[in-house]
């Protein structure tokens, strides 16, 4: 089993529409989650930490479920400006920092 | 504060050469990280770092050497270089801990192809 999972889409959603992304990890000792966004041919940047208590900036909610190992990604209102490469990323436990991305999801939004 | 910074930033090699990519970063970052990307793919782990004097073997180790003898530097050797190491390769760091405020930062990438 990879250590994180992700869809690899494509997604392909009309602008204003809401799309969710989940990533399942493997080690349950992991501490830290982050979805990151990459643009094509571009460095990952960081969109957004999870929380334990789940977190929101703006159109963007990140839940994290520890007991079935997954956290997820909503984006409400998609723009076209969403369009981009979405990146599950997990640490390992104190002691083993290993930062481990998932394959990535794909979104298209059309206008 | 320039962050992650990765140099060169395009590189041809020819096969059997070998390079040292450079990065280094100004953010006093315990952990830093090596990774390449394949077009279409997603990030494959090389070598990272939790800090001066200790490295360790990622996913993907083999063709390549690191080391880390201060905070802020941490360069990637490619001894003999192979058209298999064709790809975008992205130095990253972060600080230590758990929990907010502990995200990775990324250089720009090195793309090489080796031919």
């Amino acid at each position: 089993r990879k250590e994180v999972e992700q869809d690899p889409g494509p997604f392909n959603v009309p602008e204003g529409a809401t799309v969710a992304f989940n990533c399942t990890y493997s080690n349950s000792a992991s501490q830290s989650f982050f979805w990151y966004r990459q643009d094509c041919r571009k460095e990952p940047k960081l969109l957004m930490s999870v929380y334990s208590s789940g977190n929101e900036d703006g159109r963007f909610t990140a839940q994290l479920n520890r007991a079935s190992q997954y956290i997820s990604l909503l984006i409400r209102d998609s723009k076209l400006s969403d369009s981009a490469t979405y990146l599950c990323v997990v640490t390992g436990h104190f002691g083993n920092e290993k930062l481990t991305f998932g394959t990535g999801t794909r979104l298209t939004i059309i206008p | 504060n320039a962050g992650v910074t990765q140099t060169p930033k395009f590189r041809i090699l020819k096969i059997g050469q070998s390079m040292t990519l450079q990065c280094t970063q100004d953010m006093n970052h315990n952990y830093m990280y090596w990774y390449r990307q394949d077009p279409g793919m997603g990030l494959k782990l090389i070598y990272y770092s939790v800090g001066a004097g200790i490295t360790d073997k990622g996913e993907v180790p083999n063709g390549y050497n690191v080391s880390r003898s201060t905070t802020e530097d941490f360069p990637l050797r490619l001894e003999l270089a192979a058209p298999s190491q064709t790809s975008v390769y992205f130095c990253a760091s972060r600080p230590s801990g758990q929990g907010e405020n502990t995200e990775a930062f990324f250089g720009q990438g090195t793309r090489l192809t080796v031919v």
